[in-house]
């Protein structure tokens, strides 16, 4: 069965350092990878997807991803964080035969920003 | 992007009776559209998948009878929770798709936080 870990609940970060966000997955076949971001009252907005082909993954707002198989892992980073990052992070995989029909999802990772 | 919005917001009701959550794409035609819940530090489960003008398609687990899912329109889905009980208190987020395939981006809405009192 699918699965999705973030194993950061939460994440504290300056404004202007970098961030790391990690996700590791479990799923037998070539996954769907997804990054996704909440802010509070507003719905999930996707910052950046891998299907297949090149492995670091450039998204919206500056974040990337790099898809990794052998650790089975699809971390998330962005090189200089902004006050208007904090929100909750969420990791999704999805099938090959599914695409974006049924996600799974990790717990997601809240962000905090400090001046 | 797309805009997906979902009514209400959130919502307090009493044992016993029924809540209906609304899903609604505001400028696409959603033919798909998806209904997760989220429990507290859990991760979003889907629920079930509901195409337009077809009986929604439930995951292993889901009481088709006490969440009842109608997707009438092409614009407008709806969840209701049939005699709701506190421990259907939750967070309802649904998304929606446009034709497109596999590979069409689902849309969110902000998501619904039941309390059943």
């Amino acid at each position: 069965a699918q699965s999705v870990t973030q194993p950061d609940i939460h994440i504290t970060v300056s404004e202007g350092a970098s961030l790391e966000l990690r996700c590791n997955y479990s799923y037998g076949a070539t996954p769907y990878l997804f990054w996704y971001v909440q802010s509070p009252g507003q719905g999930l907005q996707l910052l950046l997807k891998y299907f297949s082909g090149d492995t670091l993954v450039q998204g919206i707002k500056g974040f990337e991803a790099e898809f990794k198989r052998s650790q089975s892992s699809f971390n998330l980073r962005k090189p200089s964080v902004h006050w208007s990052d904090a929100a909750e992070y969420f990791c999704a995989v999805g099938g090959g035969n599914t695409g974006f029909q049924k996600l799974v999802f990790g717990t997601g990772t809240r962000l905090l920003v400090s001046p | 992007g797309a805009v997906v919005s979902q009514h209400p917001s959130w919502v307090i009701c009493k044992s016993g009776t029924s809540v209906k959550i609304e899903c609604r794409s505001l400028d696409f035609q959603a033919t798909t559209m998806f209904w997760y819940r989220q429990f507290p530090k859990q991760s979003l489960m889907l629920m079930a998948t509901s195409n337009e003008g077809s009986k929604a398609t439930y995951e292993q687990g889901v009481e088709k009878d006490k969440f009842l899912i109608n997707h009438a329109s092409l614009t407008l889905s709806t969840l209701t929770v049939t005699s709701a009980h506190p421990e259907d208190s939750s967070f309802y987020i649904c998304s929606a798709s446009a034709l497109g395939g596999l590979n069409t981006e689902a849309f969110f809405g902000q998501g619904t936080r039941l309390t059943v009192v």
